[in-house]
């Protein structure tokens, strides 16, 4: 079946304007992801679904991250003001349910460029 | 949230065997050990999971002793394709907020 899918593929902006990325999961999966990953470095969490709800938002780097799920689907996470700091590889991934033991499966990721 | 530790790079060669170590000092009793592979360009991979003792896939084992403040992914007779990330995760079964550490970097050489 199809996979987690997130779109753009690559986003380059500039300074100061507003991105949205967008995450499709699994179509049943009620666990959804978003992790940030600088070149060459691990993955840094930044927020969790159980459904449309985010229990916990404080690994949002500040406050112009800011994401949302609608439907228990699609999930958008939107970066407000860009910074030349933000630009990154941006990953979704989603799970059957947010039990620890529940694999995670990752999407290919957007990668942002802010200029 | 417990945190890992891994080397941060490793070499071998096609045919060997390769044992990637991660301790994890606090990790609590609800806690789960996970490995992900990530090649370039691509999101992390489930490669293994466990609780205790020894588990075993088409593509690795996973060895965590009684103490569970350690554990070593095996990687057996590794291909050139082997060639990635691999990171170590502990993942607490009542939470959600998953850590993915700076992983290790495995080099496969022909």
């Amino acid at each position: 079946g199809a996979g987690v899918s997130q779109s753009p593929s690559n986003k380059v902006t500039e300074k100061g304007k507003d991105v949205e990325l967008r995450c499709d999961p699994i179509s049943g999966h009620t666990a959804l992801y978003w992790y940030r990953q600088s070149l060459g470095q691990g993955l840094e969490f930044l927020i969790y679904f159980q459904g449309n709800s985010a229990p916990d938002k404080s690994g949002l780097p500040s406050d112009r991250f800011s994401a949302e799920r609608t439907g228990g689907s699609v999930s958008t996470l939107t970066i407000q003001r860009t910074q030349q700091e933000d630009s990154a590889v941006y990953l979704c991934a989603s799970s059957l349910t947010g039990q620890a033991n529940n694999e995670q499966y990752f999407g290919p990721g957007t990668r942002l460029t802010v200029t | 949230l417990a945190k890992t530790t891994q080397p941060i790079s490793m070499d071998s060669y096609e045919g060997q065997e390769v044992n990637i170590t991660c301790s994890h000092n606090n990790i609590a009793t609800n806690d789960y050990i996970t490995w992900y592979q990530q090649f370039p360009s691509q999101g992390p991979r489930f490669i293994i999971q466990g609780y205790k003792t020894k588990v075993t896939n088409e593509v690795a084992s996973l060895f965590i002793p009684a103490d569970r403040k350690s554990s070593t992914l095996s990687l057996p007779r590794v291909s050139l394709s082997d060639t990635a990330v691999y990171y170590c995760l502990v993942v607490y079964t009542g939470g959600f907020k998953t850590i993915f550490g700076a992983g290790t970097r495995l080099f496969v050489k022909a």
